[in-house]
Parts: structure tokens; sequence; C-alpha cells
């Protein structure tokens, strides 16, 4: 049973909507992570929180922003979709224990904006 | 700074046959590593990890890897096949309090 949640798993809009992809997690956990991955497998970190009101760029610029107003929920919102947006995006969260943990990763939302 | 370089964006196995996936890491402290696999269409699940203790780490589905400081390598492997092991696996590192550092992943196609 998935202990960190994505939603919608799909979603195909159109340009220059506002999307906001959701994320949220029952583990209590203090740091999340927002990565996307495009077809080529790789992962790019575009966001970061290490607990409320922290949120840090990653890594890969991204036009999408965050925020952290609650330590459960991180969600990621583009104010303007593009084609350029098109995804996968996943959430992942890990404890603040030293790194021993791991993260723990939603199942994905695979983004297409046409 | 921590990195992690897994060799072969492509690895071809037939069923029931020794499945090795190769990482090699970069690190000015000890290690924490780790391996995952993702299925498609799905988020990243965690296979085996290396903290602290024993060096031949086992995980699920039958995977296992071995940390090798000497070699700076966290290599995964599986005797046996299955159909079912076919996917993406990522080798990752980290180094304490930092942010996990992904491998570039190796697809796993397993024939009948």
């Amino acid at each position: 049973e998935a202990d960190i949640y994505q939603t919608p798993r799909y979603l195909v809009i159109g340009t220059g909507k506002k999307i906001t992809l959701e994320c949220s997690q029952t583990m209590g956990h203090d740091k999340m992570y927002w990565y996307q991955q495009d077809p080529g497998m790789e992962l790019h970190l575009i966001h970061y929180s290490y607990g409320v009101n922290s949120t840090e760029k990653g890594d890969l610029s991204s036009e999408s922003t965050v925020s952290r107003i609650r330590t459960e929920h991180f969600p990621l919102t583009l104010e303007s979709a593009r084609p350029s947006h098109t995804s996968q995006y996943l959430c992942a969260s890990s404890p603040s224990t030293g790194g021993t943990g791991g993260y723990t990763f939603g199942s994905g939302t695979r983004l297409t904006v046409v | 700074a921590q990195s992690v370089t897994q060799l072969g964006s492509h690895v071809s196995v037939s069923e029931g046959a020794l499945v090795l996936l190769r990482c090699n890491y970069s690190s000015s402290v000890p290690p924490y590593l780790f391996w995952y696999v993702q299925y498609p269409n799905q988020g990243l699940q965690l296979l085996l990890k290396y903290t602290t203790g024993a060096t031949l780490v086992k995980g699920i589905n039958g995977f296992e890897a071995e940390f090798k400081k000497s070699e700076t390598s966290f290599h995964l492997t599986k005797p046996s096949a299955h159909m079912s092991d076919a996917a993406e696996y990522f080798c990752a590192v980290n180094t304490g309090f930092q942010k996990l550092v992904f491998g570039t992943g190796t697809r796993l196609l397993v024939s009948p």
C-alpha cells in the first residue's frame, strides 16, 4: 500500500492552462522532492523541501513552482502549461535521519500538454 | 561531490540467465548506496540498500548487491532472470544529509 500519493495519474491538458499536481505523504517525512523524468529515463530534480515553509530549486531549471504549507502536502504548479512540459513527474519523500532510509516514491503523474 | 555511474543503458539477458547491472560511485566519505526498480508508468521502488555492516545486501525479488569499497562499486545481481524482472533500474548514492544522487538508469530486457 502506497504511503505517498500522487494525483492525477494521467493528465492531458491544453496549452496555456494552469495545472497543479498533487503529492501527499502519510509517513510524517520532513523532506520531499519533485523529479521530472522524460522517456530517456534519467531523473532530474526540479524542486525539494526540507520542511514546512522550505522550498528550494533543484538541479534542473523548471518553470513550475511548489509550496509546503503542511508537512504532508507538496503540490507542484504550472501557471501556463506548454508542450515542452510534457513529461512524467515523480514525487518522493524521506525522513530526516541522515539519509539511510532512502526515498519513498509516488506512482507519478504523466502529463501531456497538447 | 558524490556521483554514480551506471555502465550500460541497456542490458539484455535470457530468462534463467544471470543478471548483472553495474554501478560505480564516487564519494569522499563512506556512502549509503541504493538500488531502485521502476516498472512502466510507475514510480521507483526500493530494491535494496547498503548503509553499514554486511557488505552483501539482499533485497526483494531475489536481487542482491555487494558493496566493494576498494572498487567503489555496488553491482546488482540476480542468479536467474525472470520475465517479470524487465524494468528500469537506478543506482543511487547518499553521504548523509545530502540529497540522493541517481545514476542514469539501466533498462533490463529479458527474452524468453
